[in-house]
């Protein structure tokens, strides 16, 4: 059975600090992983990884895969309030089951002022 | 172009009654799913769809069905509804591999 695990569960940070989340997985024929943000509703997508070591940035976030390992890490360098949210991380297997999605539990971040 | 629709947005229901959460989206897209999302617990996958007339199950599907007649359809059927199905439910879809899910807003369901 796929799995995926973040940690922390839960981070309270202050305004200016950076943050890492972690998220390890094991999955059979792995395709990618996904990074998601979730504030009020819907997650919104951040990012996708398929190849080890290549990290993916967008303004004070970025992502990076060790396939090796198993596992992704997302940093938030510079927090803002407006970075409170959850971060969700998802493998996307092969295979048979290349429909799936299987997430993690999540990361609550909390980025008091 | 509305992306990924969810219908209703919040639905109380008596144990036992039975109900259908509709999820349609006009992007063409040929993978669909439906998660649950519990305190503590993340997405959790109940059915996925990877086109019309294509339907396998997830992580948690008792008590759920889903059918998948067209592309744009994807509903999901609670058969005799159970306080443990009180949850929010999402609903994705994605053009296929390689590609990321899009979601739903979400539907709010207390089972009393």
């Amino acid at each position: 059975e796929d799995k995926v695990v973040q940690s922390p569960l839960s981070l309270v940070v202050h305004e200016g600090d950076t943050v890492t989340l972690n998220c390890s997985y094991e999955v059979t024929n792995f395709r990618s992983l996904l990074w998601y943000k979730q504030e009020k509703k819907a997650p919104t997508f951040l990012f996708m990884l398929t190849s080890s070591g290549i990290e993916k940035k967008s303004g004070r976030l970025s992502s990076i895969l060790d396939k090796k390992e198993l596992f992704s890490i997302l940093n938030i360098t510079a927090t803002q309030t407006g970075d409170s949210a959850i971060y969700l991380c998802a493998v996307r297997a092969g295979g048979t089951s290349y429909g799936k999605l299987t997430f993690g539990q999540g990361t609550i971040l909390t980025v008091h002022p | 172009n509305a992306g990924v629709t969810q219908t209703p947005k919040f639905q109380v229901l008596k144990t036992g009654q039975s109900m259908t959460l509709q999820c349609a989206q006009d992007m063409n897209h040929e993978y669909m799913s439906w998660y649950r999302q519990d305190p503590g617990m993340g997405l959790r996958l109940i059915h996925y769809s990877v086109g019309a007339g294509i339907t396998d199950q997830g992580e948690v599907p008792n008590g759920y069905n889903v059918s998948r007649s067209t592309t744009e359809d994807f509903p999901l059927r609670l058969l005799s509804a159970a306080p443990s199905q009180t949850s929010v439910y999402f609903c994705a879809s994605s053009p296929g591999q390689g590609r990321s899910y899009t979601f739903g807003s979400g539907t709010r369901l207390t089972v009393v």
